[in-house]
């Protein structure tokens, strides 16, 4: 499985732009980068994913580099709502279904 | 629409004992994931199911461990003879698509072996 490194928690200001890195040196072309969160006593929900060009939803907007070596989530609002683990996590488009390997995320803390 | 629904939210049990956890995936969605998360641990994958059939058992730790999905949609996790170290949030998870394979988790069922 394809690795990932996130920070282990980062800290933001309710309303401030959250910009979440994580690093995939090892991404092969076929892998899609996904990410999810896990709100507090919460499931996982999807946020966003892409495979090379920038990708902006309503949730959330994925940076990803030109080497696609690493990648950002940007929350472009945080509110208190987003107080979350988020996980970033390598998906290889040939495979079809296959499980999440979810790494140790990073936990956001917002402050009010 | 509805989401996945997993029952019970809740189960306490005795050491030794077998416990049937519930999933309910969205209807129409081909894949079925099971996950559970430890006290403080990340999502550790156990088992999928496409359509009724079990590609990759791969995480399921022990023989105690059994799933099984009827009707390409309800699925029952089983573990029989609990112990302590079974006490985890189990998760389940499904999708429609096979390409992009976006993964909608339910609530989780907390169990507790005591």
């Amino acid at each position: 499985d394809a690795k990932t490194t996130q920070p282990n928690s980062m800290e933001s200001n309710e309303e401030e732009p959250v910009h979440l890195p994580c690093n995939h040196s090892t991404i092969s072309g076929t892998d899609y980068i996904h990410w999810y969160r896990q709100l507090p006593s919460q499931g996982p929900e999807y946020v966003i994913h892409g495979l090379t060009s920038n990708v902006n939803n309503r949730m959330a907007s994925l940076a990803i580099a030109e080497d696609r070596k690493s990648s950002t989530l940007i929350l472009h609002r945080a509110t208190l709502r987003d107080a979350a683990v988020y996980y970033c996590i390598l998906r290889d488009l040939r495979v079809g279904f296959q499980k999440l390997v979810f790494g140790t995320g990073t936990r956001l803390l917002v402050s009010p | 629409g509805a989401g996945v629904s997993q029952s019970p939210s809740n189960k306490v049990t005795e050491k030794g004992k077998d416990v049937e956890l519930r999933c309910d995936p969205i209807s129409g969605h081909t894949a079925l994931y099971w996950y559970r998360q430890s006290l403080g641990q990340g999502l550790e994958f156990l088992i999928y199911f496409q359509g009724n059939s079990a590609p990759d058992k791969s995480g399921l730790p022990s023989d105690r461990f059994s799933a099984e999905r009827t009707g390409g949609s309800v699925s029952t996790l089983t573990i029989q003879r609990t112990q302590q170290e079974d006490s985890a949030v189990y998760l389940c998870a499904s999708t429609r698509d096979r390409f992009t394979d976006t993964q909608y988790f339910g609530p989780g069922t907390r169990l507790t072996v005591l």
